[in-house]
């Protein structure tokens, strides 16, 4: 089965930084993943890290160390519009099933 | 191509009723996925199919659930005999390869009264 933890909630200043830690325990590994989702709405694909290190995209970067069955997702610049529930999602071995954690709900304060 | 889409939108039914949702994919992709999410949750996967074929389905999906693709393209999901704890966000999602994630329909949200 699988297991992935992240923060609850986490509040930040517009323009500032925020890092949202996910850490995972799974039977078998082949991808890591980050969505964004607003309230009401679909979640959209952020990131994908299956090697170790640092995935940047513009404001956004995810960093993955298997070893430690670790990641995070670092919001650089941040925007109002970047208010969401951020989700971290593992794929198993399977090769197909991504499992999600529960969300980490990011407010951006002005 | 304009995504993946679910139909309808909203759907409030009374405990007991059928209901059908309906996804389709993005045209090239071969895998299909149905997600449900209930507030303050991740989405947990329900099923899973690749071109017509159901691969897997989740020990979350009881025999009042069934999901089809008959011809490989568009998908429905049918939960019979509604409870209240059905109430959720139904998402469908497709994708082409292992390589990418999944692109998520907008969900169609049950409330069962």
């Amino acid at each position: 089965g699988q297991n992935i933890d992240q923060p609850t909630e986490m509040t930040a200043t517009e323009g500032a930084i925020v890092q949202i830690n996910c850490t995972y325990q799974t039977s078998g590994f082949n991808g890591l993943f980050w969505y964004q989702q607003h309230a009401g709405e679909a979640p959209t694909f952020l990131s994908y890290n299956v090697l170790d290190g640092l995935e940047e995209k513009g404001r956004f970067s995810s960093f993955l160390s298997r070893s430690k069955g670790y990641s995070y997702l670092l919001l650089k610049e941040l925007q109002m519009k970047d208010s969401a529930s951020y989700l971290c999602a593992v794929r198993g071995s399977n090769d197909y099933k991504l499992s999600f954690g529960a969300g980490t709900t990011v407010t951006v304060r002005a | 191509d304009t995504g993946v889409s679910q139909d309808p939108r909203h759907k409030i039914t009374k405990r007991g009723q059928n209901v059908t949702f309906r996804c389709d994919p993005i045209s090239e992709h071969n895998r299909l996925y149905w997600y449900r999410q209930t507030l303050g949750q991740g989405p947990e996967f329900l099923t899973y199919f690749q071109n017509e074929a159901q691969l897997e389905k989740s020990r979350l999906l009881s025999d009042r659930f069934s999901a089809e693709r008959p011809k490989g393209s568009f998908s429905t999901l049918e939960i019979q005999r509604t409870e209240q704890g059905d109430s959720a966000m139904y998402l469908c999602a497709s994708s082409l390869n292992s390589d990418h994630g999944y692109t998520f329909g907008s969900g169609t949200r049950l409330t069962v009264v």
